[in-house]
């Protein structure tokens, strides 16, 4: 049985970085066909992609927040992180990570989300 | 980065209609194009990928279509549990994107 589930805090405050684990089961993240990927999803707005690790440990970032996010992976604890820097109230969201199983690069599988909000 | 817009931002229909939802890519993805569907408070579910194969478990009254740049997800008989939003996805190539998503609302 495939799950992922993300963990980290609630609340940040503004110019903190954010750290997000994804722990991944029923799968290994060495698998050759295996990718996780960061999403998010501000309240009440569209699905955004942010950032993508493959089983070699190839990234891939969003254009537009490159500069602030860090994806890696320890594949001996089945587990993903996400980090995003200088986090401002309109980063507050729900952060997804999801499955990418096969190309092309769908989601078969993703987490339930965890709301973060930034606020001083 | 490849653009993907969807059309309507939100329909209203009644349970029984034929709703249709198009997703246009700024730069052919051949057909590589995912479909997912959200309730709130929910993760998206995947329903159809590579522009018309439907995943395990849909039901058969969804269907996609389209390749290139022009995709269509079609609800041929709208159901009670089928109000939700969604959203179209390419799946070609990184930086992967999404439409703004189609709200799909009872009338």
């Amino acid at each position: 049985q495939v799950t992922l589930k993300e963990s980290g805090p609630v609340l940040v405050k503004p110019t903190e970085t954010l750290t997000l684990t994804c722990t991944v089961s029923g799968f290994s993240l060495s698998n050759a066909r295996m990718g996780v990927s960061w999403i998010r999803q501000p309240p009440g707005k569209a699905l955004e992609w942010l950032a993508h690790i493959f089983s070699n440990d190839e990234k891939s970032y969003s254009t537009s927040l490159k500069s602030r996010l860090t994806i890696s992976k320890d594949t001996s604890k089945s587990q993903v992180v996400l980090t995003m820097t200088n986090m401002d109230p309109v980063d507050t969201a729900t952060f997804y990570c999801a499955r990418t199983s096969k190309y092309p690069y769908d989601f078969d599988y993703w987490g339930q989300g965890t709301l973060v909000t930034v606020s001083s | 980065d490849i653009q993907m817009t969807q059309s309507p931002s939100s329909v209203s229909a009644s349970v029984g209609d034929r709703v249709t939802i198009t997703c246009r890519a700024s730069q052919g993805i051949s057909s590589w194009l995912t479909w997912y569907q959200q309730k709130p408070g929910n993760a998206p579910k995947l329903l159809i990928y590579a522009a018309s194969s439907l995943q395990s478990g849909v039901p058969s009254r969804f269907s996609g279509s389209g390749s290139g740049t022009d995709f269509t997800l079609t609800i041929s008989s709208l159901q009670p549990e089928d109000f939700a939003t969604y959203y179209c996805q390419q799946a070609n190539s990184f930086p992967l994107t999404f439409g703004g998503g189609t709200k799909v609302e009872i009338k």
